[in-house]
């Protein structure tokens, strides 16, 4: 069973500040990971993706994610936060045996304080 | 120019009653999503597209139909709406990311 985990569910950083936020996920074969972000009262837009190559992307607005196999880990993070940046994140993965079905995790609401 | 987007926004529906909500996508993908939110949770996957006239079940299909009758248009149905079906329903459609609605608040009475 694929699962994709969130273990904070709410993260409260400074303007400013770096943050960091965990994605864990349990897949077997290739996987295909993404962000994406959620803003009060709006749809998911897409940040940023892995499948393949260089284990750090970047994403928009600054967003950055490294992919670790062997933790089984898709950290997204930023360098400075703005209070923009205040919204849910959601980390999601797809696999095998269907790769057009995204599994999301629970979400991270980001608080950024001024 | 917003390329999905959802109708009704919102709709309180009273028990037993039925429900449709719409999705319409400008993207020209072939598939399409629906997801339901429920307070503080991720998205939980109730029907998928890849094709007009055929659809698939999620992970929670039970309670919900699903219609594509075109390849822009994707329609989720409830036929007897019950309490437990208040949540927030987003449409979605894809190619290699998915691209969502604004999202339908559907309360049941």
């Amino acid at each position: 069973t694929q699962t994709v985990s969130q273990s904070d569910a709410h993260v409260t950083v400074f303007e400013g500040d770096s943050v960091e936020l965990r994605c864990n996920y349990s897949y077997g074969g290739s996987i295909y990971l993404s962000w994406y972000i959620q803003h009060h009262g709006r749809g998911l837009q897409f940040l940023l993706k892995y499948y393949s190559g260089n284990p750090v992307v970047q994403g928009v607005n600054g967003f950055e994610a490294e992919f670790s196999k062997s933790d089984s880990s898709f950290h997204l993070r930023k360098a400075s936060v703005h209070w923009s940046d205040s919204a849910v994140y959601f980390c999601a993965a797809r696999g095998m045996p269907n790769y057009n079905v995204l599994y999301f995790g629970s979400g991270t609401k980001l608080t950024v304080e001024p | 120019e917003a390329a999905v987007t959802q109708s009704p926004r919102s709709k309180v529906a009273v028990t037993g009653g039925k429900v449709t909500l719409s999705c319409h996508q400008t993207n020209n993908h072939d598939y399409m999503y629906w997801y339901r939110q429920d307070t503080g949770h991720g998205l939980r996957l109730i029907h998928y597209s890849y094709v007009a006239d055929s659809t698939e079940k999620g992970d929670i299909p039970d309670g919900y139909k699903a219609s594509r009758p075109s390849q822009e248009n994707f329609s989720l149905i409830l036929e007897l709406a019950s309490l437990s079906q208040t949540a927030v329903y987003f449409c979605a459609s894809s190619d290699t990311e998915q691209f969502f609605g604004p999202g339908t608040r559907l309360t049941v009475l």
